[in-house]
């Protein structure tokens, strides 16, 4: 069975200053890791998919990283507007509903001015 | 703005109605889902489509019953609910099932069971 450990739970940081969202991962047969930005009352948007260990992505202020365990998402210089749940995600081989995502419970991140 | 659209935003229905979520996507995807999340809580996956035809039906109660159309249409319609059910339902695509293809979400429709 695919599992997904996110941490912290909460995460509160000044603006401006930098830090790691972590995801800790098991899957069987690793087809794909998502990692999601939700606002309150809104959907799931969808940031970055990595396939293999070593993977980068970057999108402005956010860099994705993957290693055969974990995930990080890396916040760097963040604004109010970062504030948000992050979700990671995975799809294995057999986990998920086999070809759904198995979600972490997600790290609520406060960006404070 | 997302792509994927989901009507209506908001619903409250008693345990004795019939109502139905409707989603649209118009980026060519062939395969659309339900999921269900509560409040502080990850989605959880309720129904898979892939080509029009439910591939997964992650054992949900018959409360719940899927719809497919069409390739970019998908319905969910729900009967006798209970208010444990009140919730934020998720609809989602991607260009096929599973292989790695991310699933891109809607807004999701807010339902309440009273």
């Amino acid at each position: 069975e695919d599992q997904v450990t996110q941490s912290p739970e909460a995460l509160r940081l000044q603006e401006g200053e930098s830090s790691s969202l972590n995801c800790s991962y098991t899957v069987s047969g690793l087809r794909g890791l998502f990692w999601y930005r939700q606002d309150p009352g809104k959907g799931p948007e969808f940031l970055f998919t990595l396939y293999s260990a070593g993977e980068e992505k970057e999108k402005e202020r956010l860099k994705a990283t993957l290693t055969k365990k974990e995930s990080f998402l890396h916040i760097t210089a963040p604004k109010p507007e970062d504030s948000a749940t992050y979700l990671c995600a995975v799809q294995g081989d057999s986990g998920g509903g086999a070809d759904g995502l198995t979600f972490g419970k997600g790290t609520h991140l406060i960006i404070q001015p | 703005d997302t792509e994927v659209t989901q009507t209506p935003k908001h619903l409250v229905m008693g345990m004795t109605n019939k109502k139905s979520l409707k989603c649209e996507q118009h980026m060519g995807h062939r395969a659309m889902y339900w999921y269900k999340q509560k409040a502080k809580k990850p989605p959880e996956l309720m129904f898979v489509y892939s080509y029009e035809k439910l591939s997964i039906n992650e054992s949900v109660p018959s409360r719940f019953s899927p719809e497919c159309p069409n390739s970019s249409l998908l319905n969910l319609h729900l009967h006798a609910l209970q208010p444990e059910d009140s919730a934020l339902y998720l609809c989602a695509s991607s260009q096929v099932r599973g292989q790695g293809s991310p699933l891109h979400f809607g807004n999701g429709t807010r339902l309440t069971v009273t």
